[in-house]
């Protein structure tokens, strides 16, 4: 089945450590993308990559990371620096296609539960 | 810049009702506008979605949402509601031409739908 996975699905971390969230999927999707859920907030944009090797800051970067090293893979390192972690983390892929496409309809992963202890 | 407002931030009904949930947006170019759907702890499931074309769009679940180009709006409805349709819902919008960041989704915050038996 394709899709999207990420891990792990609950994550504990003390303060001044750093945090890697791990998304894969199998969809052959270019476009994949990261946001952070908090509680009456919506879904905020942290990270965005179209293509491999390359990826662009979204809405709420700092204290954030992200690579793309492989089509199906897009990490993202929460680090010491983001004051806040605690939240609901979730992982979308999408096709990218020419200019007035249906293209932006995003799947999403199942979310990781970061806390900080 | 777009924007996405979600006029109700909880919504109660009894089963059996009718629903719907509002959604307006504001943006200078023409778009592309998206339902989903969040269960708790999990990832978010599209529910409908409109590219072009007929202004009344149906989508899974018994869901239907109505594009009103005049009013800016894409509201949501169902005619009759179940104890399992509690969950929260998600309207977004993207820009029809992509390019850059222009075809990410921006999300508004979210109506958390309480079916009550």
């Amino acid at each position: 089945d394709g899709g999207i996975t990420q891990s792990p699905k609950y994550l504990f971390r003390k303060e001044g450590q750093n945090v890697t969230l791990s998304c894969e999927q199998n969809l052959n999707h270019d476009a994949m993308y990261w946001y952070r859920q908090d509680p009456g907030q919506g879904l905020r944009l942290i990270y965005y990559s179209q293509i491999v090797n390359d990826f662009q800051k979204g809405d709420i970067a700092e204290g954030y990371s992200v690579s793309r090293e492989k089509k199906e893979s897009f990490p993202l390192t929460v680090t010491s620096a983001q004051k806040n972690p605690t939240a609901f983390y979730l992982c979308a892929s999408s096709i990218v296609g020419l200019a007035g496409g249906p293209y932006n309809e995003q799947f999403f992963g199942p979310g990781t539960r970061l806390t900080v202890l | 810049a777009q924007s996405v407002t979600q006029l109700d931030s909880q919504v109660p009904v009894f089963e059996e009702a009718p629903v719907e949930l509002r959604c307006n947006y504001s943006s200078s170019v023409s778009v592309y506008l998206f339902w989903y759907v969040q269960y708790p702890n999990q990832g978010l499931q599209l529910l409908l979605k409109y590219l072009s074309g007929s202004t009344l769009v149906k989508g899974i679940n018994g869901f239907e949402a109505e594009f009103n180009k005049s009013q800016t709006s894409f509201h949501l409805r169902k005619p009759s509601v179940h104890i399992s349709d509690t969950a929260e819902y998600f309207c977004a919008v993207s820009d029809r031409y992509y390019g850059g960041s222009q075809g990410n989704l921006i999300f508004g915050k979210g109506t958390k739908l309480s079916v009550k038996p």
